[in-house]
């Protein structure tokens, strides 16, 4: 079965600096998403990516937050500086058509992302 | 924004015993979606519901959509210890691809 797969599973990094988180969506799908779920609490929202563009965007996804799809396959998420606070797992999903009420969203295992 | 509130916040259940925890929201969403997460990984849909009153089933998991729309029921029948994890309802709304709750973790004693 297909399925998000999402590199590395786990990421170090010193406050300050930039991390990329990558992942793969499924082949076929159109819809790209990225969540975050800080330890212990609910899994949030980023951003979604369609057609090569954000489609939305929530609050937490501010000016050190982009993301790219830099090829036919990958789909990436880059902290340009990274704060203690963006210590969380990172979860990519990816949907088919993107159809809020039916389409349903795969989601990757996940980065978790330490900063020190 | 519009928010879901899941209950029980955890629970510890025998094996063999039938599990039920719930998801409510202030305001009313046109889908409701079951996900569980297993410790390292991430959500794995269970169940979708797309209708008021909607009664879906996947095995020995079963889950309603209110009819009010704004709550969502779901059960867990004869549990096992692989039923172990943490269970999210979530939802689409205006401007967010997807809502979570906070999530109900279980834990199942063999």
């Amino acid at each position: 079965e297909p399925e998000v797969t999402q590199t590395p599973s786990h990421q170090v990094t010193q406050m300050g600096q930039e991390v990329i988180l990558r992942c793969v969506p499924i082949s076929n799908h159109l819809y790209f998403y990225w969540y975050r779920q800080i330890l212990g609490q609910k899994v949030e929202f980023l951003v979604s990516f369609y057609n090569n563009e954000i489609s939305e965007k929530s609050e937490i996804f501010d000016d050190q937050f982009s993301v790219e799809r830099p090829d036919g396959s990958n789909f990436t998420l880059k902290i340009r500086s990274t704060k203690l606070e963006d210590s969380a797992m990172y979860f990519c999903a990816s949907s088919l058509w993107g159809v809020r009420t039916t389409d349903t969203q795969y989601f990757g295992p996940g980065t978790r992302l330490t900063v020190l | 924004g519009q928010q879901l509130n899941q209950s029980p916040q955890s629970m510890f259940i025998q094996e063999g015993e039938d599990v039920s925890m719930n998801c409510t929201s202030s305001s009313i969403f046109n889908t409701w979606l079951w996900y569980k997460q297993d410790p390292g990984e991430g959500p794995v849909l269970l169940i979708a519901l797309y209708k008021a009153g909607e009664l879906t089933s996947n095995g020995r998991l079963t889950a309603q959509f209110g009819i009010t729309r704004k709550d969502s029921f779901l059960n867990i029948s004869a549990s096992i210890p692989s039923d172990v994890g943490i269970y999210f309802c979530a939802g689409p709304t205006g401007n967010t691809p997807l809502v979570f709750g906070k999530g109900t973790r279980l834990s199942v004693i063999a």
